[in-house]
């Protein structure tokens, strides 16, 4: 168990629709990353937050949105889906920022996304 | 963006050594080459990282080549519970932590 926990744990829904997926960091952790895994594409990063505020950006289309809260947890929005939306989206957390030399991620257990 | 190579698939026996390669020639003086990896139904999860010297922890060793330009992630004693996707990143890179498609390693018993 990494400490990270992400709900819900599989979401099926129709193509069109809006999702909203949550995740909850380590207790301490500041930073929020999410990742997208699909079967061919391998694990893409999305978004970086630290502390409230994005610092990264990968490649989240512009139908995705993420935040971080005051309370550090993390909501990552899928809007519009499409049948290639569905997937497997990670949320990892860390203690700081990216920079520092050793700022291992400690990643959730996914949510599995299927769009119908 | 800081990449990294792999192979895509490697096959090991249990108990012998494992030596999983990455190519990195476009690293930076400031990036950490850290490795992941995912077992099977799970999240990544932090196996080793290092900077210019050859480094070891409980898990694996890591050994990386002068030029820093590659990397080899060594499992002394592959065990079946092994078997997983290995990832080589370089950290922070342009903070955009590029993971790819990793190594799968398929360990025969």
């Amino acid at each position: 168990d990494s400490g990270v926990t992400q709900t819900p744990k599989h979401l099926i829904t129709a193509t069109g629709q809006r999702v909203t997926l949550r995740c909850s960091p380590r207790s301490g952790d500041l930073s929020v990353y999410w990742y997208q895994q699909s079967l061919d594409q391998g694990l893409q990063f999305l978004i970086h937050y630290y502390n409230g505020e994005e610092r990264a950006k990968g490649n989240i289309l512009e139908r995705f949105s993420a935040q971080q809260f005051p309370d550090l947890h993390s909501e990552l929005n899928l809007s519009s889906l499409e049948l290639g939306d569905s997937a497997l989206y990670f949320c990892a957390s860390s203690l700081r920022l990216a920079g520092a030399p050793l700022n291992e991620q400690f990643f959730g257990p996914g949510t599995r996304l299927t769009v119908l | 963006d800081a990449k990294t190579t792999q192979p895509n698939s490697m096959e090991s026996n249990e108990e012998e050594p494992v030596h999983l390669p990455c190519n990195h020639s476009t690293i930076s003086g400031t990036d950490y080459i850290h490795w992941y990896r995912q077992l099977p139904s799970q999240g990544p999860e932090y196996v080793i990282h290092g900077l210019t010297s050859n480094v070891n922890n409980r898990m694996a060793s890591l050994a990386i080549a002068e030029d820093r330009k590659s990397s080899t992630l060594i499992l002394h004693r592959a065990t079946l519970r092994d078997a997983a996707v290995y990832y080589c990143i370089l950290l922070p890179g342009t903070y955009k932590y590029i993971f790819g498609t990793g190594t799968r390693l398929k360990v025969l018993a």
